[in-house]
């Protein structure tokens, strides 16, 4: 069956560290993937996108690697701060328009 | 201001009672979407629509419609065969069609509560 697994419920680092979010995924051949911020109460929020073809994409503090052998992607926020501390949602485009959510991981930056 | 809304923020309905949640969007996107949000699941697809006057049935389309009568609004309703209706419902529209990655812009939500 179909599943998309982000690593952890949950995740505290301290402020100033890299955060890194796994996002596996199986039977499913995704031609983007893309990474959200959810803050709670509210909308998802897109964040970056990375196509099937490329290896890694970057904006700002934000960097996102894609392994179409492992099926992985993982998402980074370096010098993590307070104001990054929300759900992190991956989804997965196939070659029609849905996008098919993970369950998301929590991430929480302490002072 | 572009963006994409809904109303009500907070609902709360009777169980037997058919509620409509409303999301209208003016960023000119051809498709538009409602998923469901309960604690420790995903976002789960009801209905999508990619053009207006269509749509097409999502995953968990059982107990709830859609129509589609104008580009800038998409209401669901969920009806009193909805099992357990009682989630967090988003609404989210993208530009469609195969151009570029669709990320989709979501509104700020409306949570249903059954009483």
């Amino acid at each position: 069956s179909q599943k998309i697994e982000q690593n952890s419920e949950a995740l505290n680092i301290q402020e100033g560290k890299t955060a890194t979010l796994t996002c596996n995924y199986t039977n499913y051949s995704p031609a983007y993937l893309q990474w959200y911020r959810q803050d709670p109460g509210r909308g998802p929020v897109f964040l970056l996108l990375i196509r099937e073809n490329e290896k890694e994409k970057r904006k700002e503090r934000l960097k996102v690697t894609f392994d179409t052998t492992l099926k992985q992607s993982l998402f980074h926020i370096t010098a993590s701060q307070p104001a990054d501390s929300a759900t992190y949602l991956c989804a997965l485009r196939t070659g029609a328009n849905n996008l098919f959510f993970g369950t998301g991981t929590r991430l929480t930056v302490i002072p | 201001d572009g963006g994409i809304t809904q109303s009500p923020k907070y609902l709360f309905r009777k169980e037997g009672q058919n509620v409509t949640l409303s999301c209208e969007q003016n960023l000119n996107h051809d498709a538009m979407y409602w998923y469901r949000q309960d604690p420790g699941q995903g976002l789960r697809l009801i209905y999508y629509s990619q053009i207006v006057n269509d749509f097409q049935k999502g995953d968990i389309a059982e107990g709830y419609s859609v129509s589609r009568e104008k580009k800038e609004s998409f209401p669901l309703t969920v009806t009193s065969a909805q099992k357990n209706p009682t989630a967090f419902y988003l609404c989210a529209s993208s530009i469609g069609g195969r151009r570029g990655g669709n990320e989709q812009f979501f509104g700020p939500g409306t949570r249903l509560t059954v009483l």
